[in-house]
């Protein structure tokens, strides 16, 4: 089955700087890479997602690449503020297949 | 509208007791799911229904009993509990596997807790 792993584990950074969160996956027929941020005592809210046929997605300060080859994605959150504090994971599925497999996450906090 | 609407939001029974999940989408989604989340730990997936018909049994134990009444509503039969099954239970919907849409969207979960 799939695997999935994500790191760092933590990351601190301070408001304005620039948060980089990496994920590589094992299965080679993945095809579909979205990144959820779960706040505390909330569900996983999809921030942004990236399919197979794509090397790079943004969307305003948000941006995430995949790199097919070495079987790894990145979330990259740009000019970070406090309210980007939160857990952030990375998943990886087949579209055909309706699981999706979760990274451990990654708990950003960003200092004011 | 990307909502998923799930109730209770919090709910704490006994062992002993039975009692039910229940979650709402009306965006015309064809597949639904539950998935588990233990506190500091990524979501497990328990269940898979596509097109109203389940799909996806994760091992999941039989004091758990999902069920899909219709396209719209999925709903977790929860009985004889146990403390260690306290969690987030989390709702999730999405067009259906094998599209090309597959964006998967989660419900604000309900917390759950056996004493």
């Amino acid at each position: 089955g799939e695997n999935v792993e994500q790191h760092p584990s933590t990351l601190s950074v301070q408001e304005g700087d620039s948060a980089v969160i990496k994920c590589t996956y094992s299965d080679s027929a993945s095809n579909y890479f979205p990144w959820y941020k779960q706040e505390l005592g909330k569900g996983p809210q999809l921030i942004i997602d990236i399919r197979s046929n794509v090397g790079e997605k943004k969307d305003q300060r948000i941006a995430v690449t995949l790199n097919k080859t070495a079987k790894h994605f990145s979330l990259h959150i740009t000019e970070t503020q406090p309210e980007d504090s939160a857990v952030y994971f990375c998943a990886a599925t087949r579209t055909s297949y309706g699981k999706l497999t979760f990274g451990q996450g990654t708990i950003l906090t960003v200092h004011p | 509208d990307t909502e998923v609407t799930q109730t209770p939001k919090h709910l704490v029974m006994g062992m002993t007791n039975k009692k039910s999940l229940k979650c709402e989408q009306h965006m015309g989604h064809r597949a639904m799911y539950w998935y588990k989340q233990k506190a500091k730990k990524p979501p497990e997936l328990m269940f898979v229904y596509s097109y109203e018909k389940l799909s996806i049994n994760e091992s999941v134990p039989s004091r758990f009993s999902p069920e899909c009444p219709n396209s719209s509503l999925l709903n977790l039969h929860l009985h004889a509990l146990q403390p260690e099954d306290s969690a987030l239970y989390l709702c999730a919907s999405s067009q259906g596997p094998g599209s090309s849409g597959n964006t998967i969207y989660f419900g604000e979960g309900s917390w759950l807790t056996v004493v």
